[in-house]
């Protein structure tokens, strides 16, 4: 099946720093997401990305739809210590068919 | 505002044992979905459902069954437990099609010993 690359794996970053993570594939998607997991909840949606190139923020929070569409990037500015958590990329196999997800990146923000 | 609501939180199963795990929406939604995830891992489709009556495998199906009699509910029926099922579980639920958020519960942790 389709696979989405999430790098990094983990990351640890001093409170105040900027954090970028990306997602990668070798399909093409017409729809990237941006969701975050706190510990011990479900994963929460963060961001929604649907057009080719497209650049939304969301607070400290921006993501950009590759314009391969085979790929996506999350930064965070600024990082504070509740952005402790894990990041996924999702994104729909084709049309109305469920989440692929990204095996996420586990953030830790040392204060 | 409920959302989705998952039943158990926390449980612990000897090996052969059943159980069913409960998800439940009050949104209104047509899609449902499970979930697994494992510990360094992302989330892995377990079944979906486009609406009541309607069911399909996902990715990692096995050991597992599900039934959609109503729009509100999606549970998740381990016949035989297994260690290889011990993993934190989450149902999701979403309105349409594409350009739609997915709204997650809270999960359920399952440990088969």
């Amino acid at each position: 099946g389709q696979q989405l690359n999430q790098s990094p794996q983990s990351m640890f970053i001093q409170e105040g720093e900027d954090v970028s993570m990306n997602c990668t594939s070798s399909s093409i998607f017409n729809t990237w997401l941006w969701y975050k997991q706190d510990p011990g909840e479900g994963p929460v949606l963060l961001i929604a990305l649907y057009k080719a190139g497209e650049l939304t923020s969301n607070g400290r929070l921006t993501a950009q739809f590759g314009i391969t569409r085979k790929d996506s990037f999350l930064n965070i500015s600024a990082s504070i210590p509740s952005d402790v958590g894990i990041y996924f990329c999702a994104a729909p196999n084709s049309g109305n068919t469920p989440l692929v997800f990204g095996k996420g990146t586990r953030l830790s923000v040392i204060a | 505002n409920a959302g989705v609501t998952q039943t158990p939180k926390f449980r612990i199963l000897k090996i052969g044992q059943s159980m069913t795990l409960q998800c439940a929406q009050d949104m209104n939604h047509n899609y449902m979905y499970w979930y697994r995830q494992d510990p360094g891992m992302g989330l892995k489709l377990i079944y979906y459902s486009v609406g009541a009556g309607i069911t399909d495998k996902g990715e990692v199906p096995n050991g597992y069954n599900v039934s959609r009699s109503t729009t509100e509910d999606f549970p998740l029926r381990l016949e035989l437990a297994a260690p290889s099922q011990t993993s934190v579980y989450f149902c999701a639920s979403k309105y349409g099609q594409i350009n739609t958020e997915a709204f997650f519960g809270q999960g359920t942790r399952l440990t088969v010993v």
